[in-house]
């Protein structure tokens, strides 16, 4: 089955300084690797989604992640960072050859804080 | 682009009670919804698939009977929350594909918050 790990639980940053999130996945084949993000008391917003083709993925909000096979990383990046940025970030990873359909099963999140 | 619609977005309920709580797909057509169970400042915990026309698969430790679900078409599957108590308050989200296995086009409802009183 998979599984996915965020290490980072908690991010404080400074508007307008870069940002990365880290995410690391166990699967034994290529995964399908998402980035959500969650305001608070809100549902969830995909911010991008990998699953085959180039690993440096663009999502909305400028927000980009690339897929590193060889670490087991799917990791989040933004170069400058929006007051509006802070929220809980959810990393997902998405496959069961099992079943005939994809189970997506989330990371643990971690949150962003954003100083002005 | 597809839309997920859950209803309802809050709901307060005495113990004892129970809870339906539905999700539709507005645009398109799900064979296969998830249910997600949300606590406090933690993440999404995958509760079961439910699949139309069949029987839920729920996960490990996911009470089937006390969490009811049922896809009775291809647009809408239902999480009722049998003889609620304190410990089930928390935030419940679906989520649904249009885009068939493997594309990862996974949409989220907005969510329902229950609280059980």
């Amino acid at each position: 089955a998979q599984s996915v790990t965020q290490p980072d639980i908690h991010i404080t940053v400074s508007e307008g300084a870069s940002l990365e999130l880290r995410c690391n996945y166990s699967y034994g084949a290529t995964p399908y690797l998402f980035w959500y993000v969650q305001s608070p008391g809100q549902g969830l917003q995909l911010l991008l989604k990998y699953f085959s083709g180039d690993t440096l993925v663009q999502g909305i909000k400028g927000f980009e992640a690339e897929f590193k096979r060889s670490q087991s990383s799917f990791n989040l990046r933004k170069p400058s960072v929006h007051w509006s940025d802070a929220a809980e970030y959810f990393c997902a990873v998405g496959a069961d050859r099992k079943t005939s359909y994809d189970k997506v099963i989330f990371g643990p999140g971690t949150s962003l804080s954003v100083i002005p | 682009g597809a839309v997920v619609s859950q209803h309802p977005s809050r709901v307060i309920c005495k113990s004892g009670t129970s809870v339906k709580i539905e999700c539709r797909s507005l645009d398109f057509q799900a064979t296969t919804m998830f249910w997600y169970r949300q606590f406090p400042k933690q993440s999404l915990m995958l509760m079961a698939t439910s699949n139309e026309g069949s029987k839920a698969t729920y996960e490990q430790g996911v009470e089937k009977d006390k969490f009811l679900i049922n896809h009775a078409s291809l647009t809408l599957s239902t999480l009722t929350v049998t003889s609620a108590h304190p410990e089930d308050s928390s935030f419940y989200i679906c989520s649904a594909s249009n885009q068939g296995r493997g594309a990862g086009g996974y949409t989220f409802g907005s969510g329902t918050r229950l609280t059980v009183v």
